[in-house]
């Protein structure tokens, strides 16, 4: 079936820092989707990327949609402690409606 | 702004119990899931359901699961006779037309 790896599975950055996870699927997805989880909390959608080599920014936030749509990847300019939490990237595969979550990317920030 | 509404926010369950968890999805979405996430791990698509059945189920989802809509507004799962294995946070979540799923604050369920 289906695997969607995201890496590393954990980061520790200094409060000022760049910080990026990587995410890949096994299979090409019809689009990516981005979420943030914050301990204790539920997902939160992020952001959708649809179009082979897509970018799309929000403020510091920083994402890419691979050229072979099997890949994508956030980037985040100058963290802040409000970052803290876990990315999860999700991929729709051709016309189904399984949104499959991959592994998560765990980052902490600290002062 | 529209939400996703789980009850009960936390359930404990003697091991052979059946459970039920319910889900209130956002009125205008066309399709639900239940996920579930084991402390710290990943999130794990369980079910999605569109227009009154099931569109697509995980091998997680075997024959001690079932979901339905029982009055067009709540969605249930439901866990016939749980397992100690089955302890974890179980989303709920409704797709918009564009295509951004909107989860809920989840159910702990704990078997014991």
């Amino acid at each position: 079936g289906q695997q969607v790896m995201q890496i590393p599975q954990y980061q520790h950055v200094q409060e000022g820092e760049d910080f990026t996870t990587y995410c890949n699927s096994s299979t090409t997805l019809s689009n990516i989707q981005w979420y943030k989880q914050r301990p204790g909390g539920h997902p939160v959608f992020l952001i959708q990327l649809v179009k082979s080599g897509e970018v799309k920014k929000q403020k510091r936030l920083t994402f890419q949609f691979g050229e072979a749509k099997k890949n994508s990847s956030l980037h985040i300019t100058a963290t802040q402690t409000t970052d803290v939490g876990t990315y999860f990237c999700a991929g729709f595969t051709g016309g189904g409606n399984k949104l499959t979550f991959g592994t998560g990317t765990q980052l902490k920030v600290e002062l | 702004e529209p939400e996703v509404t789980q009850t009960p926010s936390h359930q404990v369950t003697q091991m052979g119990q059946e459970v039920i968890l319910r889900c209130v999805p956002i009125s205008n979405h066309l399709y639900f899931y239940w996920y579930r996430q084991i402390l710290g791990q990943k999130v794990e698509f369980l079910v999605s359901f569109y227009n009154n059945e099931i569109s697509e189920k995980s091998e997680i989802f075997d024959d001690q699961f079932s979901v339905e809509r029982p009055d067009g507004s709540n969605f249930t799962l439901k866990i016939r006779s749980t397992k100690l294995e089955d302890s974890a946070m179980y989303f709920c979540a409704s797709k918009s037309f564009r295509g951004e799923a909107f989860f809920g604050q989840g159910t702990r369920l704990t078997v014991v």
